[in-house]
Order: C-alpha cells, then sequence, then structure tokens
C-alpha cells in the first residue's frame, strides 16, 4: 500500500540556519511526490512537488529531491527565515485520486 | 479568482445535533475530499469524491456524512453519532485521475462542541 513516513518534530532553529525534514514513502507503481506548508490557523499550500524519479521541486528557497532509490523525498533550505515558521507536510499521490499524508513536522525559527 | 471557499469560519455543535460544513469550489475540479485535522497530528481522511452523485468513504468516515450533487460544491455533516467531533475540518479539490497534479486546500472550519 502506500504510506508516507515523516521527521518527527517539532524542530526549533535559529534564523539562516539551514533545514532539512526527512520524509520516506511507500507506494506500488510511480507516485508524484509533495511538500506542503501549513499556517497557523489555515489550509495547507503547496510548496513544491516532483512527478518522477531524480526530479528536483523547487520553491520560495526549499528544494527537494525525489530519490527512488532511497524511496525518499526530504525537504531542504539553506537559510531559514522566521516567516518559514509552519507545519510542513510531506504527501504522495499515486494513480488513483487519493493522497498520502506525513504527522507533519512543525517547525519554528528563532531570530 | 479561483480557491476553494469553507464557511464557516467556526462553528459550534450542541449535544445531539447534526451540523453542516460547507465546500464550494470554482476550479472545475472532478474530485474533492473532506479531512480532520487534530491538534498535534496529520491528516485523516473522512469522504472523498471523484465525480458527482459518487463519494467513498476514507478512513475515519463513521459518524459523518457528504453529499455530491454539484461538481462545484461537498458538504459534510457531522451528525450526532460522532462523539468527538472537535477538530480542524479541511476541504481540498483536484483535477481528476493525473497523479502529478496537486490538491488545493480550503481554510479550514474549526468546530468545537458546547
Amino acid at each position: 500500500g502506500n504510506s508516507v513516513t515523516q521527521m518527527e518534530g517539532p524542530v526549533t532553529l535559529s534564523e539562516e540556519a539551514f533545514l532539512t525534514i526527512n520524509c520516506t514513502y511507500t507506494a506500488t507503481g510511480y507516485p508524484s511526490l509533495f511538500w506542503y506548508v501549513q499556517y497557523p490557523g489555515e489550509g495547507l499550500q503547496l510548496l513544491l512537488k516532483a512527478t518522477k524519479a531524480d526530479d528536483k521541486g523547487s520553491n520560495k528557497g526549499f528544494e527537494a529531491t525525489y530519490r527512488k532509490e532511497t524511496t525518499s523525498f526530504h525537504l531542504e533550505k539553506g537559510s531559514v527565515q522566521v516567516s518559514d515558521s509552519a507545519v510542513y507536510f510531506c504527501a504522495l499521490r499515486g494513480t488513483g485520486n487519493q493522497f498520502y499524508f506525513g504527522t507533519g513536522t512543525s517547525l519554528t525559527v528563532i531570530p | 479568482d479561483g480557491g476553494i471557499t469553507q464557511s464557516p469560519k467556526y462553528l459550534f455543535r450542541k449535544e445531539g445535533q447534526n451540523v453542516t460544513l460547507s465546500c464550494e469550489q470554482n476550479l472545475n475540479h472532478d474530485a474533492m475530499y473532506w479531512y480532520r485535522q487534530d491538534p498535534g497530528q496529520g491528516l485523516r481522511l473522512i469522504y472523498y469524491s471523484q465525480i458527482v452523485n459518487d463519494f467513498q468513504k476514507g478512513d475515519i468516515a463513521e459518524g459523518y456524512s457528504v453529499s455530491r450533487e454539484k461538481k462545484e460544491s461537498f458538504p459534510l455533516t457531522v451528525t450526532s453519532a460522532q462523539k468527538n467531533p472537535t477538530a480542524f475540518y479541511l476541504c481540498a479539490s483536484s483535477i481528476g485521475r493525473n497523479r502529478e497534479e496537486t490538491q488545493y486546500f480550503g481554510p479550514g472550519t474549526r468546530l468545537l462542541v458546547l
């Protein structure tokens, strides 16, 4: 079946620190992979996506590479800002219409 | 602007009462979804619909009901059978059957029990 395992939080970093949030997946076939961000009291927004192996998704300084050999899609950012404080969700979509989400990782960036 | 609207933003339910959460989209998407989010937890799928007049149960459908009479609307009813309804409810939509397409989310409805 399909599932996503995401790094447990919460994560607290100082401004300008390097961020990695780990995500691994189990899937049948060739899923697409997504990272979403959720700010307090809001819905989720797409941050980036990758639809095939070795693709790199990027947006707002965040990056993630679709690694089929390690079934991973780790999120990275070289220098976080206070405004990046949010909850981050890794997700996959297989051949159907269902999406499978990780449990979310809360990030707090302190000045 | 295209998007998903959810109303109300906050909803209060009394014991034994059914309440309905609204979800409307003008993105012309075929598929729509309802998720429940509890504090510090991920998203759990309640129901989803791939086309009008069709819907499937998700992981936690007990105590909830839905309808899909129009493409743009997918209301969720929280029935009195749902004993612990306090949560943040998120509606989403996506283009059907294209695995490269993302989901778009509404702003959410927070349901509280009086």
